[in-house]
């Protein structure tokens, strides 16, 4: 089936550092892509959605320079957290539309900001 | 804008035993699709079970049935013969029609299966 390849799964950085967390589909093109955000036994937050080759969507609220989304490929889709902060630790999923319709997860990325 | 509500925080069932997950979404429109996704300890995102609204048949997937009633906008998940590895947060999803649309997702439900 279609997948999308997250990585890292867990990360630690310091805090003021910047983090990339890469999105990448294995077998299909992913025209669009969606970036979320989960604290403990809560829902998914999107943050952004993502279109090959044009800006990202921002939700409300989501601040657009501290997050920084790349699509520059129909097979990439990166998220990168720009001087992290404690309060930016979070677990993250990026999410692929399928071309059959649909979506496929990644698995996540745990970032730890110390 | 579209919103999905669900009511259970949290739910046990006992192992071989019939639970079913709430769900209610508030939407304008008339096509549509909705989704249960199941989100095991792993985190990994799981599509259990998918809706289009056009459709009046409720789907099915196993051990795993909606009952979709478009005109009280609810989509409840049945989960039949519980197994300990149904254990998991359950979302219920909402999507408009359209390529590329994005999710919404109700709150989740934690099911907790017994032995």
């Amino acid at each position: 089936g279609a997948v999308v390849s997250q990585h890292p799964s867990r990360v630690i950085c310091k805090s003021g550092t910047s983090v990339k967390i890469e999105c990448r589909s294995l077998d299909f093109q992913a025209t669009t892509m969606f970036w979320y955000r989960q604290f403990p036994k809560q829902s998914l937050m999107l943050m952004a959605t993502s279109n090959e080759g044009s800006k990202a969507t921002y939700e409300q609220g989501v601040e657009k320079d501290k997050f920084l989304i790349n699509h520059a490929s129909l097979t990439l889709s990166t998220l990168t957290v720009t001087s992290a902060h404690p309060e930016d630790s979070s677990f993250y999923i990026c999410s692929a539309t399928l071309p059959m319709g649909g979506y496929t997860f990644g698995s996540g990325t745990r970032l730890t900001v110390v | 804008a579209q919103t999905v509500t669900q009511s259970q925080p949290e739910m046990s069932v006992q192992e071989a035993e019939t639970v079913t997950l709430s769900c209610t979404y508030d939407t304008s429109e008339s096509d549509y699709y909705l989704f249960w996704y199941k989100q095991p300890p792993s985190r990994q995102m799981i599509l259990v079970i998918r809706q289009e609204a056009y459709k009046q048949q409720n789907a099915t997937e196993n051990r795993f049935s909606v009952n979709f009633q478009k005109a009280a906008k609810s989509f409840s998940l049945k989960i039949s013969d519980s197994q300990l590895g149904d254990a998991a947060m359950y979302f219920c999803a909402y999507r408009s029609r359209g390529y590329g649309n994005k999710l919404v997702f109700g709150a989740g439900t934690i099911l907790r299966v017994k032995s």
